[in-house]
């Protein structure tokens, strides 16, 4: 069965840490792993990868995706109050009309 | 260019009773998707639009839920009769591209709670 794990659950932080999200998958036929940011209710995109070994950045965040350890993670640099929300992971496969979704990791940035 | 639009916010009715979300996808979207977001977990993907068309409901629980989409457009999402397990937050989420494994633009979503 396809695995999405993300890791920790839940983190607490002062402005200013940098912090390192990880996601593990275990799924047949790869296509993509996304990271979207959820404050609230919409999650919205941050980025996706499909290529290993490739950063992806913007701004303060960046990703990186390994396909021969599956997994990747999700750097945040100089971390503000605003950075605060659930950091989710997601992975989608070929032939396959599926998204399958971590159950996050909660970041909580304290002034 | 006004993301996507689902109503109501928030709802709150008895187990056994019927409900029904309504999505608005961004203008052009040909792909349309529902999630449902249990609290502590991530989405979980329900059903899949293109056009009007489904493309995938092999997770959608068709005993009780059901969904449409027309005229290609906006979409309903129904639970006849609901129980206590369907709490949770329905999220709708279209895309220009088909294939789940691309990027989508998510809606605000709408909390439903079961009593």
């Amino acid at each position: 069965e396809d695995k999405v794990v993300q890791s920790p659950l839940s983190l607490v932080v002062h402005e200013g840490d940098t912090v390192t999200l990880n996601c593990s998958y275990e799924v047949t036929n790869f296509r993509s792993l996304l990271w979207y940011k959820q404050e609230k209710k919409a999650p919205t995109f941050l980025f996706m990868l499909t290529s290993s070994g490739i950063e992806k950045k913007s701004g303060r965040l960046s990703s990186i995706l390994d396909k021969k350890e599956l997994f990747s993670i999700l750097n945040i640099t100089a971390t503000q109050t605003g950075d605060s929300a659930v950091y989710l992971c997601a992975v989608g496969v070929y032939n396959n009309n599926d998204m399958r979704f971590g159950a996050g990791t909660r970041l909580t940035v304290k002034p | 260019e006004a993301g996507v639009a689902q109503s109501p916010r928030y709802k709150i009715i008895e187990k056994r009773q019927s409900v029904a979300f309504w999505c608005n996808p961004i203008s052009g979207h040909a792909t349309l998707y529902w999630y449902q977001q249990i609290l502590g977990q991530g989405p979980k993907l329900l059903i899949q639009f293109q056009n009007n068309g489904v493309v995938d409901d092999s997770q959608l629980p068709k005993d009780r839920f059901s969904a449409e989409r027309l005229k290609g457009v906006d979409s309903t999402l129904k639970i006849q009769p609901a129980k206590l397990e369907d709490s949770a937050v329905y999220l709708c989420a279209s895309s220009p591209l088909r294939g789940a494994y691309n990027e989508q633009f998510f809606g605000p979503g709408t909390r439903l709670t079961v009593l």
